[in-house]
């Protein structure tokens, strides 16, 4: 069957834009979860959702970010007025029931000029 | 808080040895640990995933350990192939964690043919 679906897959803009990042979980799955991986800080945890709530979003960086997740499925991931340092790759993965096993999606590449 | 250590960071292996790989971490309440594999440019690829009261897990030629009361956790890859090649990353969920897994920096293997 098919996998954590991610786009773009190469995001690059400019300082200070606004970027969307869009995460499709596999089918019938009902948590979802963002991390994002950097040269520096290897990979973090932002933010987690069971169903279309997000219990734990302890993980974000700052107020610039947010996500949410709508009909239990697509989830998208918004960066407000990009810094440089927000450039990583930002992962989604998500698993059938919360704390199961995750299955990753490829990743977005986001790349602040 | 929990700390999340793989070492060596980097690890060549001649094709046909056995790999072992460590993983340790500092709070033994932990709910499961799951291992994955990255290869350049990818997402995460699962493994195999341990829960908290197992002691180990098979898949094919990799075998996962689980001592909770240490905090570690060793990957053992039978007859290594050049295809391992790759960074194996562990991560744990700790037991107050919904969602959030804590991964290591990884380990970077190379097998040579």
């Amino acid at each position: 069957g098919a996998g954590v679906s991610q786009s773009p897959s190469n995001k690059v803009t400019e300082k200070g834009k606004d970027v969307e990042l869009r995460c499709d979980p596999i089918s019938g799955h009902t948590a979802l979860y963002w991390y994002r991986q950097s040269l520096g800080q290897g990979l973090e945890f932002l933010i987690y959702f069971q169903g279309n709530s997000a219990p734990d979003k302890s993980g974000l960086p700052s107020d610039r970010f947010s996500a949410e997740r709508t009909g239990g499925s697509v989830s998208t991931l918004t960066i407000q007025r990009t810094q440089q340092e927000d450039s990583a790759v930002y992962l989604c993965a998500s698993s059938l029931v919360i704390r199961d096993t995750q299955y990753f999606g490829p990743g977005t590449r986001l790349t602040v000029l | 808080k929990q700390e999340v250590t793989q070492i060596p960071a980097a690890l060549s292996v001649p094709e046909g040895e056995n790999l072992v790989l460590n993983c340790s971490f500092t709070d033994s309440a932990i709910y499961n640990l799951q291992w994955f594999r990255q290869d350049p440019g990818k997402g995460l690829t699962s493994l195999l995933l341990i829960q908290s009261s197992q002691r180990e897990q098979t898949s094919g030629r990799l075998n996962a350990s689980l001592d909770k009361s240490s905090g570690r956790s060793t990957l053992y890859i039978a007859a290594s192939q050049p295809g391992d090649s790759a960074t194996y990353l562990c991560a744990v969920m700790s037991g107050d964690s919904w969602g959030k897994l804590q991964f290591g920096a990884g380990t970077q293997v190379v097998v040579t043919p």
